[in-house]
């Protein structure tokens, strides 16, 4: 099966600081990935959506200079979390899809905690 | 109105039950149906991934997708307490996916 794998999983920063996920397709070169956060008991709430080579489309609502996403190569998807705050601290999801027939895989998530 | 609706449960039943799990949606130009299972702390996992309308079978697991009534299911049979999760639906249409809020099932030993 298509495996994404996320790293950190969990992660604790002070305000200010930025932070670094990755996310990456192991066995299969993804031409989309996407950016998910979390709230607890609540749905998945897309943030952006990156194809390799291009600029991120951030949903609305979602400071691009504050996360920043670089999709370096059809396997490497980053989302840096700049000057993080308290109320950035969320769980971040990030997934992964072949092509347009196929499915969402997603990443195991990371929760930023920021203090 | 919402393009996914899901009854966020809580569901609770004993070992060996049958679960069915539902969603309704709106935009009749969604393609692709996936069902999602989510356990806490880690992201989805994919469990079923279909097309057409009609059911589709894997293991304990079957999809069923009804387009002319916009209703997809899954069913779980002889569940077990492992099966205890959150479970997503999931429709798209290119690059756009819309998912449900979730059903948290209980299987109780």
């Amino acid at each position: 099966g298509a495996v994404v794998s996320q790293h950190p999983s969990w992660v604790i920063c002070k305000s200010g600081t930025s932070v670094k996920i990755e996310c990456r397709s192991l066995d299969f070169q993804a031409t989309t990935m996407f950016w998910y956060r979390q709230f607890p008991k609540q749905s998945l709430m897309l943030m952006a959506t990156s194809n390799e080579g291009s600029k991120a489309t951030y949903e609305q609502g979602v400071e691009k200079d504050k996360f920043l996403i670089n999709h370096a190569s059809l396997t490497l998807s980053t989302l840096t979390v700049t000057s993080a705050h308290p109320e950035d601290s969320s769980f971040y999801i990030c997934s992964a899809r072949r092509d347009l027939n196929s499915p969402l895989h997603f990443g195991n998530g990371t929760r930023l905690t920021v203090t | 109105q919402k393009e996914v609706e899901q009854d966020p449960g809580p569901l609770s039943v004993p070992e060996g039950a049958i679960v069915s799990l539902n969603c309704t949606y709106s935009n009749s130009a969604f393609q692709y149906f996936m069902w999602y299972r989510q356990y806490s702390r880690k992201g989805p996992e994919l469990l079923m991934y279909t097309y057409s309308s009609g059911n589709k079978e894997d293991g304990r697991f079957t999809a069923q997708v009804d387009k002319s009534s916009k209703y997809i299911s899954l069913f779980i049979r002889d569940s077990q307490p492992s099966d205890s999760a959150t479970y997503l639906c999931a429709m798209s249409a290119g690059n756009q996916f819309y998912f449900g809020t979730g059903t948290s099932l209980t299987v109780i030993p």
